[in-house]
């Protein structure tokens, strides 16, 4: 199916593991995003990347790797997950001008 | 840098009837381009509406229209003949700082009452 997938749709880990949330997306859009929405703050970008094997943090990278191999996938990984990077997660993609897609989210608990 | 102020976080509208949601924002850029996005309890982001800047005319899509005023930074939305479906949240959001980030505001959150 066209679209952007964002999988797992709910996600439970500890503190101090890692985790990988994983972004895919069929139309070789050029541009993906991950954010990530807390209460009070909005949507808050994390990190994104502007083609294969271009990678640029955004306003709240600490704390999360990211890797773009392919076009068409973009996992963002906690490394050692905590507290604070419980919330829920949405990845976008985008041809540039006409507005981005986003996927359905990951709700993220780390206890 | 971008900066996006939506100073109503929340907004009550009766069914059918007219409601508008402020935003204003702070670009450097010339050439941009100004969306709105609806986030029902789904949770699922849902482009509105989207406004370039270069143009005059204010962009419409059905029952939304937006009021941009480009020497005033200013991009509000008009929702007319409200509907119960219309209640979720609402994300001002401006693009063309480097790169094509978005930048969203903190969002109002919009409830329609029957």
């Amino acid at each position: 199916d066209a679209g952007i997938t964002q999988s797992p749709r709910y996600k439970i880990t500890e503190t101090g593991r890692q985790v990988t949330l994983m972004c895919h997306q069929t139309w070789s859009h050029s541009y993906m995003f991950w954010y990530r929405q807390d209460l009070g703050h909005g949507l808050r970008l994390i990190y994104y990347s502007a083609a294969a094997d271009i990678t640029d943090k955004g306003e709240v990278p600490d704390g999360y790797v990211v890797s773009r191999s392919k076009t068409e996938n973009f996992p963002l990984t906690l490394e050692s997950a905590t507290r604070s990077q419980t919330s829920v997660y949405f990845c976008a993609s985008s041809p540039v001008a006409s507005g981005y897609t986003f996927g359905s989210g990951t709700r993220l608990t780390v206890v | 840098a971008q900066t996006v102020t939506q100073s109503q976080p929340e907004m009550s509208v009766q069914e059918a009837e007219t409601v508008t949601l402020s935003c204003t924002y702070d670009t450097s850029e010339s050439d941009y381009y100004l969306f709105w996005y609806k986030q029902p309890p789904s949770r699922q982001m849902i482009l509105v509406i989207r406004q370039e800047a270069y143009k005059q005319q204010n962009a419409t899509e059905n029952r939304f229209s937006v009021n941009f005023q480009k020497a005033a930074k200013s991009f509000s939305l008009k929702i007319s003949d409200s509907q119960l479906g219309d209640a979720a949240m609402y994300f001002c959001a401006p693009w063309g700082d480097q790169g094509g980030k978005l930048i969203f505001g903190q969002g109002t959150e919009l409830s329609v009452k029957p």
